[in-house]
């Protein structure tokens, strides 16, 4: 079966400061992944997808990047993070490709408080 | 950006009611629709979905209506029970690599 893990569950770092959250799925290849950020009391914002190694689409301008090393494998970065990063980030993965209807599954998230 | 919004932000219900709730929806080329449970702290899971050639479909003790006539959604939880509390997500799409488009939530609340 396959699993998504997502690390670290909770995050405290000072402004100005690196970012880097990994996200692995196990059981799958070749998946189509993604990061969202949930913001209290509002709903998810994809941030950014991936459907292959190297391929990264942006969906929004902001302070972060994402990269695939590796087939399963995800990294959401930050060279300098903002009071405004903070947030819960969600790292997911799509089932199936090829079917044009499906759906997401999510790892366990990341709480980080820029402070 | 969120096209996909939710009528009420709070739902409170007792425990053996039935829930209800809406979700309405903007882009009309959506043609699949999903609801996620959120428990605090952890991951949206995966609850029903619905294609658009369909007006209802059930899982056990929940049941999804779509009318696209005018692009509402609903989740119905039948006797809700208290590990029911959460907040409840829809989202569509029109299928894509771009994945899914999310609501706000709504917060189910659990009276005993």
């Amino acid at each position: 079966s396959q699993t998504i893990h997502q690390w670290p569950a909770t995050l405290v770092q000072p402004v100005g400061s690196p970012l880097s959250l990994e996200c692995t799925v196990e059981g799958t290849s070749n998946p189509n992944l993604y990061w969202y950020r949930q913001a209290a009391g509002r709903g998810l914002q994809l941030l950014f997808y991936s459907v292959g190694i190297g391929q990264i689409s942006s969906e929004v301008p902001q302070n972060l990047s994402a990269s695939r090393p590796q087939d399963r494998q995800f990294i959401l970065s930050s060279k300098k993070l903002l009071l405004s990063d903070s947030g819960f980030y969600l790292c997911a993965w799509m089932g199936n490709i090829g079917a044009k209807y499906e759906k997401l599954f999510f790892g366990s998230g990341t709480q980080l408080s820029v402070l | 950006g969120e096209s996909v919004g939710l009528h009420l932000p709070t739902l409170s219900v007792q425990e053996g009611d039935n829930s209800i709730i809406n979700c309405a929806y903007s882009n009309s080329a959506s043609d699949y629709f999903i609801w996620y449970k959120q428990e605090s702290g952890k991951g949206p899971q995966f609850i029903i979905d619905i294609r658009s050639n369909m007006d209802k479909r059930q899982g056990q003790r929940v049941t999804v209506l779509l009318n696209k006539t005018v692009k509402h959604l609903s989740l119905q939880i039948a006797a809700t029970q208290p590990g029911d509390s959460a907040v409840y997500f829809c989202a569509e799409t029109r299928g894509g690599a771009d994945g899914l488009t999310f609501g706000k939530g709504t917060h189910l609340i659990i009276q005993p």
